[in-house]
């Protein structure tokens, strides 16, 4: 079964500087796809980047960009110039199903940005 | 465009009772899924439906049941309520050119 494992439950950071969110995850197949989704206090999960297992170019959304190392299954999330609306749950999914396939979720890591 | 709609948005209901949740998806979307998300959890998988029909599932008892409707809105509807189904309930619309978009979800307390 697909697993997937957030090991910093909770994260704080600096305003203005970098943070890395750790996930990793479990699979036999070779094409998925992998997702990171912030949920602030409002509960609205909310897609922050994805990446596509089949390419090797890591992903980049303005101050959100991705390491993904197929090989040793780690999809980490980096954010710069963190800003207070970064405070949030930070949730890593994986989908085998193309990008509306059923999603599997990581049990998250709570990031604080502080002032 | 209002995005997914989900209604309502609080509900108390007592063990044993039958609750139904509303959602409505983003313009443009056939598929709706629904998650449960415990407290303190990342959402699970309940099940998935596109063209009325559920596709997918997740590992959910039959109490969890759902429907879609020819406009493609999506209820989810829960049987015999135990304590362990209070959760924060998140509707998820999608198509075959777009990824899913949750709605705000509807927070479901048993007692």
């Amino acid at each position: 079964a697909q697993t997937v494992t957030q090991s910093q439950p909770e994260m704080s950071v600096q305003e203005a500087e970098t943070v890395t969110l750790s996930c990793t995850y479990d699979t036999s197949e070779s094409n998925y796809y992998l997702f990171w989704y912030k949920q602030p206090p409002s509960r609205q999960m909310i897609l922050v980047i994805r990446q596509e297992a089949y390419k090797q170019q890591n992903a980049t959304e303005n101050r959100f960009s991705v390491n993904f190392q197929k090989a040793a299954k780690s999809f980490s999330l980096k954010i710069s110039d963190s800003q207070l609306g970064d405070t949030a749950m930070y949730f890593c999914a994986f989908s085998e199903g193309g990008s509306q396939g059923n999603l599997i979720f990581g049990k998250g890591t709570k990031l604080s940005v502080k002032p | 465009d209002a995005g997914v709609t989900q209604s309502p948005t609080h509900l108390i209901k007592t063990r044993g009772q039958q609750v139904t949740l509303r959602c409505s998806p983003k313009s443009g979307h056939d598929t709706v899924s629904w998650y449960q998300q415990a407290l303190g959890q990342g959402p699970q998988f309940i099940f998935q439906y596109y063209e009325e029909e559920e596709r997918q599932r997740g590992n959910f008892p039959d109490r969890f049941s759902g429907h879609q409707f020819p406009n493609y809105s999506s209820e989810l509807n829960v049987n015999a309520l135990l304590l362990g189904d209070s959760a924060l309930y998140l509707c998820a619309s999608s198509s075959d050119i777009d990824e899913q978009y949750f709605g705000p979800g509807t927070r479901l307390t048993v007692t």
